[in-house]
């Protein structure tokens, strides 16, 4: 199975902070890497896709890159609602999780 | 709007069974694959089922043997029969819709849409 990082495991930032998140694969993944963004009591949400595509409805504010095996997901500037969980996953060779970033206030 | 409620779950004892169920609604039902996706609490994410437009099946090895997805088309339904139940199958468990595709080597998917999820606890 091919394991998924993510760092840091907890992020604290302020509003309009610019925020970034790392996910590593144990192996090349290309660019099958998802990015989900979950609040407490609900689903996850899809934000990206193939690594670097924005979910439609999503705010441009979010952004992917990374191919192979080093991924990052940035938020250009945080707004009060995008505190909480994110979530990377690939889908390269079974759909499998990294273990998320708590994105909490400063 | 997509929607996606699941319903069937709760309290079951290890070793028992349990049939969740996903009602779907929004959206053209039969051309998707559709997955479970389980969540412990507080931790991760674990891909637990898939079904395609043919209804050809798929599951980790953490299941397979125990969990049975179905779907039916006619009704936008999708299920997940439970058997030999055991505490790490304690989870919220959501429907999910598949953005990608299985073969009999794996799932080459992400999830565009999600349910709100369903409680399963198995404890004695």
């Amino acid at each position: 199975d091919i394991q998924m990082t993510q760092s840091p495991s907890t992020l604290s930032a302020s509003v309009g902070d610019r925020v970034t998140i790392t996910c590593r694969a144990s192996q090349s993944i290309s660019h099958w890497l998802a990015w989900y963004q979950q609040k407490p009591g609900k689903a996850p949400r899809l934000l990206i896709y193939k690594a670097s595509t924005l979910e439609r409805g999503v705010p441009s504010r979010f952004s992917g890159s990374g191919s192979g095996t080093e991924f990052t997901l940035t938020i250009s500037s945080l707004q009060p609602d995008d505190f909480a969980t994110y979530f990377c996953q690939q889908y390269n060779n079974g759909p499998t999780f990294g273990p998320g970033t708590k994105v909490d206030v400063k | 709007e997509v929607q996606l409620v699941e319903s069937g779950g709760g309290l079951v004892q290890p070793g028992g069974s349990l049939r969740l169920s996903c009602a779907a609604s929004g959206f053209t039902f039969n051309v998707y694959d559709m997955h479970w996706v389980r969540q412990v609490a507080g931790k991760g994410l674990e891909w637990v089922a898939a079904i395609d437009t043919g209804g050809d099946t798929y599951y980790p090895d953490s299941v397979k043997g125990r969990f049975t997805i179905s779907r039916e088309d006619a009704k936008n339904s999708l299920s997940l029969q439970m058997n030999g139940l055991r505490a790490g199958d304690t989870a919220v468990y959501y429907c999910a819709r598949g953005l990608g595709y299985c073969t009999r080597a794996s799932c080459y998917v992400c999830f565009d849409n999600w349910g709100q999820g369903t409680l399963v606890t198995v404890s004695s």
